[in-house]
């Protein structure tokens, strides 16, 4: 079975700095995928960014990467040039590779942006 | 493309009635999943489909709850009778077998007076 913990409820930051958001998972697969969801006030769940476990290089999105330690597994989400439109509940998950991809999520973390 | 579409966005209902939750997943995707978000259990995931057929049912919380896909365009969810527990915001989400993570819809705000 897969678990997906995230330690922070809450993390504030100033606009245009960076932030970091912590996950860790447990699996007993030897391949994986993981994710972060983005969640705004319109609850609309929005995928942010993606890693095959399988990589090493970490996956980037714009502003937005990953820090993904497989042997630690930590999956942490760097957000950088922090704009207020990023203020939202953000889900780490993971899933197993093949077929359907069953998503486990992490408690999530509420990021404010202040301005 | 559309995205996944899910009607209604709100519902308010009575205990004892009967809830129907409607999904379209965008076209092309052979998998669709019913998930349900509440403030104390998180995201869950309740059933998922593949080429329209049931794979997994095991997170459907009761016998109350129901889910069907009778084309690969359509499913719904219901539950019958509902109670005030079900109240949740339930999400319908769509991928493909090739591709990495799901895609969600806006979800249904479902509240049992």
């Amino acid at each position: 079975a897969q678990t997906v913990t995230q330690s922070q409820p809450e993390m504030s930051v100033q606009e245009a700095e960076t932030v970091t958001l912590s996950c860790t998972y447990d699996t007993s697969e030897s391949d994986y995928y993981l994710f972060w969801y983005k969640q705004p006030p319109s609850r609309q769940m929005i995928l942010v960014i993606r890693q095959e476990a399988y990589k090493q290089q970490n996956a980037t999105e714009n502003r937005f990467s990953v820090n993904f330690q497989k042997a630690a597994k930590s999956f942490s989400l760097k957000i950088s040039d922090s704009q207020l439109g990023d203020a939202a509940m953000y889900f780490c998950a993971s899933s197993r590779p093949q077929g359907a991809q069953k998503l486990v999520f992490g408690q999530g973390t509420r990021l404010t942006i202040n301005p | 493309d559309a995205g996944v579409i899910q009607s209604p966005r709100h519902e308010v209902t009575e205990m004892g009635q009967e809830v129907t939750l409607r999904c379209k997943p965008i076209s092309g995707h052979d998998y669709l999943f019913w998930y349900r978000q509440t403030m104390m259990r998180g995201l869950e995931l309740l059933i998922y489909f593949n080429n329209n057929v049931p794979i997994d049912d095991s997170g459907m919380p009761e016998d109350r709850f129901s889910a069907k896909m009778p084309n690969a365009s359509f499913s719904t969810l219901k539950i019958q009778p509902s109670e005030p527990r079900d109240s949740a915001v339930y999400f319908c989400a769509s991928s493909r077998l090739d591709s990495l993570g799901q895609y969600f819809g806006p979800g249904t705000r479902l509240t049992v007076l």
